[in-house]
């Protein structure tokens, strides 16, 4: 079945640092792939996300790039802040499949000022 | 009120209690979903609704009882819960169309069961 597979946390890192959380994914077919952010205390939001090889996703200073090749779709950000803390979920969905979102474990990040 | 509401934000019931958790969504969507966040396990997909009518129940014990009234309304009636079911439930809806994949999130129930 499909499946996502993304980095374990904690990531601990300074403000201003580059943060980049991996995420590779098990599908047969070309999936649309999502990043989504957990806030403490609050429910999923859509952060990213692209439908396509090659499309790149971009919101808040976040970025993903969809690489077919490598089945991947790593979550960048150039420069975080405190605020920026918090738990990120890669996901996949086939729209054949009613919108079924499969979601990877998780990534908790923890920016220090 | 905007996007995806859920009621309450936080239950605490004991074993024997029947209670409901309710979701409503204000964007026009047509498919409805539960999900169940538990600490150190991946969302676990629980039912979908597409048009009031479930498509998907994940092996989902009895004790959790959902009903989709219509589009825009999704309860999950809990009764006899264990300690185990203890959890954030997050409820979301998209639009079941071409084109359309994204699910929008409320902001779930944190469950506790004593």
């Amino acid at each position: 079945g499909d499946s996502v597979t993304q980095m374990e946390g904690p990531v601990t890192l300074s403000e201003e640092a580059f943060l980049t959380i991996n995420c590779t994914y098990t599908a047969t077919g070309y999936p649309s792939l999502f990043w989504y952010v957990q806030y403490p205390g609050e429910g999923l939001q859509l952060l990213l996300k692209a439908t396509k090889a090659d499309d790149k996703g971009s919101n808040k200073g976040f970025e993903a790039t969809y690489r077919k090749e490598t089945t991947s779709f790593h979550l960048e950000k150039g420069s975080v802040q405190v605020s920026d803390s918090a738990v990120y979920f890669c996901a996949l969905t086939f729209k054949a499949a009613g919108n079924k979102l499969t979601f990877g474990g998780g990534t908790r990040v923890l920016v220090k000022p | 009120e905007t996007g995806v509401t859920q009621t309450p934000r936080h239950l605490v019931m004991g074993m024997t209690n029947k209670k409901s958790l309710k979701c409503e969504q204000h964007l026009g969507h047509n498919a409805m979903y539960w999900y169940k966040q538990s600490a150190k396990k991946p969302l676990e997909l629980m039912f979908v609704y597409n048009f009031k009518e479930q498509t998907e129940n994940n092996s989902v014990p009895s004790r959790f009882s959902p009903e989709c009234p219509n589009s825009s309304h999704l309860f999950l009636h809990l009764h006899t819960l264990q300690p185990e079911d203890s959890a954030l439930y997050l409820c979301a809806s998209s639009q079941d169309e071409p084109g359309a994949d994204t699910q929008y999130f409320g902001p779930g129930t944190r469950l506790t069961v004593l």
